[in-house]
């Protein structure tokens, strides 16, 4: 069974670009979450989706937002970037969320 | 809020010694326990769970036991080997409107020597 794929696996960009991370969860998997991890603020959670919909939100501006697909697939989308937004975001997905989560390998965003 | 404390790292050991990472939590109802493993350049990897008091996870020769009267949930291990350095994510969840959004420790970091 394929796990959670993260696309890109690096990403580049400069300060007032946009960026769109893309996240395939597990086969069957309807819940897919969203975290920033960073090694001052560790893992931060940015939102989840749940069958397309936006289940829950985390404690981020605006520039950050996210959607999900009738397959499941999810994107994130940062614009505005910041040199504070560099950071590996981290895509997760379950069946229900209370048997635990399985992330992908993340996505390292570095902004200059 | 729900929270969770773990110890902080990083802890070094030699092969073979015994592990114990601590972990605590402040919820506000009645939570599901985790353990989670990040190796260098990789995600989270679920290690193990607990998900009413007194249950021990177990998995890969690690063991947590969900202690509701001292909430805790100290991750342990017999025997570690230089394979299981890594960063170890304590976390919780809570049912909120369908959702269980896990809740992290800021993570600990296990060094192995040979």
């Amino acid at each position: 069974k394929a796990g959670v794929t993260q696309t890109p696996r690096y990403l580049i960009k400069t300060r007032g670009q946009q960026v769109t991370l893309s996240c395939s969860p597990i086969s069957g998997h309807r819940s897919v979450s969203w975290y920033q991890q960073t090694p001052g603020q560790g893992l931060q959670f940015l939102f989840e989706y749940f069958s397309e919909t936006q289940r829950n939100k985390g404690n981020f501006p605006g520039r950050f937002s996210g959607r999900q697909f009738s397959n499941s697939r999810s994107e994130m989308n940062v614009s505005t970037l910041e040199l504070g937004d560099s950071a590996l975001y981290l895509c997760a997905s379950s069946q229900t969320g209370g048997s635990g989560y399985t992330f992908g390998s993340g996505t390292r965003l570095t902004v200059v | 809020g729900d929270s969770v404390t773990q110890m902080e790292g990083p802890v070094t050991l030699s092969e073979e010694a015994f592990l114990t990472i601590n972990c605590t939590y402040t919820a506000t109802g009645y939570p599901s326990l985790f353990w989670y493993v990040q190796y260098p350049g990789e995600g989270l990897q679920l290690l193990l769970k607990a998900t009413k008091a007194d249950d021990k996870g177990s998995n890969k020769g690690f063991e947590a036991t969900y202690r509701k009267e001292t909430t805790s949930f100290h991750l342990e291990k017999g025997s570690v080997q230089v394979s299981d350095s890594a960063v170890y994510f304590c976390a919780l969840t809570l049912a909120s409107g369908g959702s269980y959004i896990p809740t992290f420790g800021r993570g600990t970091s296990l060094i192995v020597h040979p």
